[in-house]
């Protein structure tokens, strides 16, 4: 079974700072999906950043970007130029790829880091 | 992406008794899952909601616990029954094949559910 694992239960930044959240996960997998997504305190789910495991270049949606390294198993989520609405719960999710054309699978969550930004 | 809406928000229900929530979207996808989230904690798949089929239940749910409905591409209903406080947590559902694109999910703002 696929598990995903967030280290860091709580991180904090300054405004305008750099963080970095950690993530690993363990598959047997070769071909599967990663996904950090973003809950604050109004609890919807947002979607921050998504990888292909097969691509090896980094996902980078603006101030957001991930280090992902396959062969160890990690997905760490850097965030540039915190801001104030940066604020959350985030989870590292991953899910199985599909070849039966249909691509569904369910998401395998981590436990999730609280990041509050001081201003 | 999708706009998803569940209602209700949140309810604060009696120990004994069923909630059914409601997960509208607006455009027609293939694959619907709900979620629960207990507090302070993070996400766990309940079923997967299939159209013209019965729902697929993971692994410690099961049917007669959360009767799941699917009755056509934009719409689902999970009812949580016979209600005891550790039922209380937030309900999500998720939806993806949205418009082609079929490796990503998109949640609904979710219903938060109290039992007293």
């Amino acid at each position: 079974a696929q598990t995903v694992t967030q280290s860091q239960p709580e991180m904090s930044v300054q405004e305008a700072e750099t963080v970095t959240l950690s993530c690993t996960y363990d598959t047997s997998e070769s071909d599967y999906y990663l996904f950090w997504y973003k809950q604050p305190p109004s609890r919807q789910m947002i979607l921050v950043i998504r990888q292909e495991a097969y691509k090896q270049q980094n996902a980078t949606e603006n101030r957001f970007s991930v280090n992902f390294q396959k062969a160890a198993k990690s997905f760490s989520l850097k965030i540039s130029d915190s801001q104030l609405g940066d604020a959350a719960m985030y989870f590292c999710a991953y899910r199985m790829f599909s070849r039966g054309g249909t691509s569904y699978g369910k998401l395998t969550f981590g436990q999730g880091t609280i990041l509050t930004v001081h201003p | 992406s999708a706009v998803i809406s569940q209602k209700p928000s949140r309810d604060i229900c009696q120990r004994g008794t069923s909630l059914t929530i409601q997960c509208q979207v607006d455009s027609q996808v293939t694959m619907m899952f709900w979620y629960r989230q207990q507090p302070g904690q993070s996400l766990t798949l309940i079923a997967t909601a299939n159209q013209g089929s019965e729902a697929t239940y993971e692994s410690g749910f099961v049917i007669d616990k959360f009767p799941i409905s699917r009755p056509n591409l934009t719409f689902s209903t999970l009812t949580v029954s016979n209600m005891s406080p550790e039922d209380s947590s937030i309900y999500l559902c998720s939806v993806g094949n949205v418009r082609g694109v079929t490796d990503t999910q998109y949640f609904g703002p979710g219903t938060r559910l109290t039992v007293l």
